[in-house]
């Protein structure tokens, strides 16, 4: 069965660095999405992701991140400085349609620890 | 406000008996739900995707209903296995003209079936 795919599994950084999340989504979805989980809290909605452009983006993805598809497989997340609150799960996503269909396929996530 | 909620947040049951998990949703203006199971520290496995002009759909031993009018649905687990022991979230799609299909989750049900 067709996999989101998400790297690191766990990635440890300081207070301030730039870190990179990355994803390669299902070869035939269209639609790019961005969640994380703090410990102990509900998924959350970052971003989605469309026709090489942001579609909508949540009230916490502020200008400390952004969003790439550098080529036709890789979806990535960046955070630029990053602080303490940002230590998450994240999860990456995709979907064959916006509408419809079979709905998201999650990937098993990135475990980020800001130290 | 468009809410997510699931109760209750904890159920632990004795391996055999059936379990019921519930989702409710303040607005019925869905365009589906779907849920997923998530084990300790782990992604998000897709397990039943409901579309808003559905009432049920089953896979193996999961049967999910959907009732939009009460803002509910409903996850059957028959038979429950130790292995069933899990958190189950349920998220919403909601149809608003400006969603680009992001998902709203509940806080989950963790699940703990005892042999």
């Amino acid at each position: 069965e067709p996999e989101v795919t998400q790297t690191p599994s766990h990635q440890v950084t300081q207070m301030g660095q730039e870190v990179i999340l990355r994803c390669v989504p299902i070869s035939n979805h269209l639609y790019f999405y961005w969640y994380r989980q703090i410990l102990g809290q509900k998924v959350e909605f970052l971003v989605s992701f469309y026709n090489n452009e942001i579609s909508e983006k949540s009230e916490i993805f502020d200008d400390q991140f952004s969003v790439e598809r550098p080529d036709g497989s890789n979806f990535t997340l960046k955070i630029r400085s990053t602080k303490l609150e940002d230590s998450a799960m994240y999860f990456c996503a995709s979907s064959e349609a916006l509408l419809g269909g079979s709905g998201y396929t999650f990937g098993s996530g990135t475990r980020l620890t800001v130290v | 406000k468009q809410e997510v909620t699931q109760i209750p947040a904890a159920l632990s049951v004795p391996e055999g008996e059936n379990l019921v998990l519930n989702c409710s949703f303040t607005d019925s203006a869905i365009y589906n739900l779907q849920w997923f199971r998530q084990d300790p520290g782990k992604g998000l496995t897709s397990l039943l995707l409901i579309q808003s002009s559905q009432r049920e759909q089953t896979s193996g031993r999961l049967n999910a209903s959907l009732d939009k009018s009460s803002g509910r649905s409903t996850l059957y687990i028959a038979a429950s296995q130790p292995g069933d022991s899990a958190t189950y979230l349920c998220a919403v799609r909601w149809m608003t003209t400006d969603s680009w299909g992001k998902l709203q989750f509940g806080a989950g049900t963790q699940v703990v079936v005892t042999p």
